[in-house]
């Protein structure tokens, strides 16, 4: 079964830090592209980012909300996705997902999602 | 950025009903349109991606239509299972945004 699970959230103090894994199942990581999209309490989806595969040397964009604090990161060798999230603050409390970029396009795996929830 | 607007926001229907949700685009993004469900407490579900083709294994009474700036979601005959939130997405450009969500209820 082609699988995503999220993990890594938590309660964190605003300015803090916390490192959210993405680990695959089903499937070969290292030909697809991944995503990051969030999606605060009661809100719509929100995208964060995404990393390209190594054909396309990993390259990464971010939302302009995000960039400079997050950053995405992969390990094929461990079928795992990274999203580094740093200078924590309380908008960023939101359900995060990974999401694989689909053969095609669009986002046709999701992850069940991990909390972040930045608070004092 | 490019801006998308769906509308409904919400709408009430009744099993067997046809819903119609419609989604545009701030500019033209030819078919780089996706549409995805979501169910309360759960990760989105990918239904359709450019615009019209149905992602593997969705029901065929889910239907997208549209190009350029205007897209619809089409649900013939809907049922039980397909109360839930609907999201359109552009992948045309970065970064790729997603309309607010369109909520469809039981009447």
């Amino acid at each position: 079964e082609v699988q995503l699970v999220e993990s890594g959230g938590g309660l964190v103090q605003p300015g803090g830090s916390l490192k959210l894994s993405c680990a695959a199942s089903g499937f070969t990581l290292s030909g697809s592209s991944m995503h990051w999209v969030r999606q605060a309490s009661g809100k719509g989806l929100e995208w964060v980012g995404r990393i390209r595969s190594k054909t396309s040397n990993y390259a990464t964009e971010y939302a302009a909300s995000v960039k400079g604090r997050f950053t995405i990161s992969r390990d094929d060798s461990k079928n795992t996705a990274y999203l580094q999230v740093n200078s924590l603050k309380a908008e960023d409390t939101a359900v995060y997902y990974c999401a694989r970029h689909g053969p095609w396009d669009g986002l046709d795996v999701w992850g069940q999602g991990t909390t972040v929830t930045v608070s004092s | 950025d490019i801006q998308m607007t769906q509308s409904p926001s919400s709408l009430s229907a009744s099993v067997g009903d046809r819903v119609t949700i419609t989604c545009r685009a701030s500019q033209s993004i030819g078919s780089y349109l996706n549409w995805y469900q979501q169910k309360a407490e759960k990760a989105p579900k990918f239904l359709i991606y450019a615009a019209s083709s149905l992602q593997s294994g969705v029901p065929s009474r889910f239907s997208g239509s549209g190009s350029g700036t205007d897209f619809t979601l089409t649900i013939i005959s809907l049922q039980p299972e397909d109360f839930a939130t609907y999201y359109c997405q552009q992948s045309y450009t970065t970064p790729p945004t997603f309309g607010q969500g369109t909520k469809v209820e039981i009447k």
